[in-house]
C-alpha cells in the first residue's frame, strides 16, 4: 500500500503559470516532508522541505502548503519556467527514521 | 556539495546472472542507501547502512544483498538476477539517519536491464 500518494501523475503548464503538485499521506506519525526534484539522467535533489509544526514554507518561487488535519500538502511553483520541467517527489518520515517517497509528478513547462 | 559516484551507469545482464553495483561517497557521511526507481512506484528503499560493516534492511530487500566495506563504499549485489529487477538504481548518502535536518544526496543512477 502506497503510504505517500501524489497527483497528478503528470502536469503541463504554460511558462509563467502556477503549477500545483499534490501529495497526501496515511501515517499520522510522519512529521517531516521534503520535496525532491529530479531532472532526466540525474538523481533526485532536495528542493524544499517542511515540518508538521508549520503550515507553509516558502523558498523563492516554490511554496509548500501543509494541512495536518487532512494529511495533505501541496507544492506551488509560481511563474513556472521551462527549466522547472522535471519530476517532483514528495517524501515523508517520522522524526529520526527513513524516508518514504511518493510515486512522483512529471512536470512539463511549455514556453 | 556532497559527491556520490555510481558505477557502472548502465548494465545489461541475463536472467540468473551475477551483478554488482558500486557506490562511493567522498563526504564522510555516515549513512548510505540503495533505492530502486520504477514508474508507478517512485523510489523504494532496498538496503541502507550507518557505517562500515553495518547493514539494515529496507522496504524491498528480496533478491538483493548489500555490503558496506568502508565509510565511502557501498555495494549492491544481485546474485541471481531476474527480469523483475530491471530498474533504475540510486545510491544516496546522508550525514545521519533521516531527521528533519538531514538531506539525502543521490548519485546519478545505474540503469540495469535483466534479459
Amino acid at each position: 500500500q502506497q503510504q505517500v500518494r501524489q497527483s497528478p501523475q503528470s502536469l503541463t503548464v504554460w511558462e509563467g503559470e502556477t503549477a500545483i503538485l499534490n501529495c497526501s499521506y496515511e501515517d499520522s506519525t510522519f512529521n517531516y516532508f521534503p520535496w525532491y526534484q529530479q531532472f532526466p539522467g540525474e538523481g533526485p535533489a532536495l528542493l524544499i522541505s517542511i515540518r508538521s509544526v508549520s503550515d507553509k514554507k516558502e523558498d523563492g518561487r516554490f511554496t509548500i502548503f501543509f494541512n495536518k488535519r487532512e494529511k495533505k500538502l501541496s507544492l506551488h511553483i509560481t511563474d513556472s519556467q521551462p527549466g522547472d520541467s522535471a519530476t517532483y517527489f514528495c517524501a515523508a518520515s517520522p522524526m529520526g527514521y527513513k524516508l518514504t517517497f511518493g510515486t512522483g509528478t512529471s512536470l512539463l513547462v511549455d514556453p | 556539495e556532497a559527491a556520490v559516484t555510481q558505477s557502472p551507469r548502465n548494465k545489461v545482464t541475463v536472467t540468473g546472472g551475477n551483478v554488482t553495483l558500486s557506490c562511493r561517497q567522498t563526504n564522510s557521511h555516515n549513512y548510505m542507501y540503495w533505492y530502486r526507481q520504477d514508474t508507478g512506484h517512485g523510489l523504494r528503499l532496498i538496503h541502507y547502512s550507518y557505517g562500515a560493516g553495518n547493514l539494515q534492511i529496507g522496504d524491498v530487500p528480496d533478491g538483493y544483498k548489500a555490503t558496506r566495506t568502508t565509510q565511502e563504499d557501498f555495494f549492491l549485489l544481485l546474485e541471481l538476477a531476474s527480469p523483475s529487477q530491471t530498474s533504475l538504481y540510486f545510491c544516496a548518502s546522508s550525514d545521519a539517519q533521516i531527521t528533519s535536518q538531514n538531506t539525502l544526496y543521490f548519485g546519478a543512477g545505474t540503469r540495469l536491464s535483466v534479459l
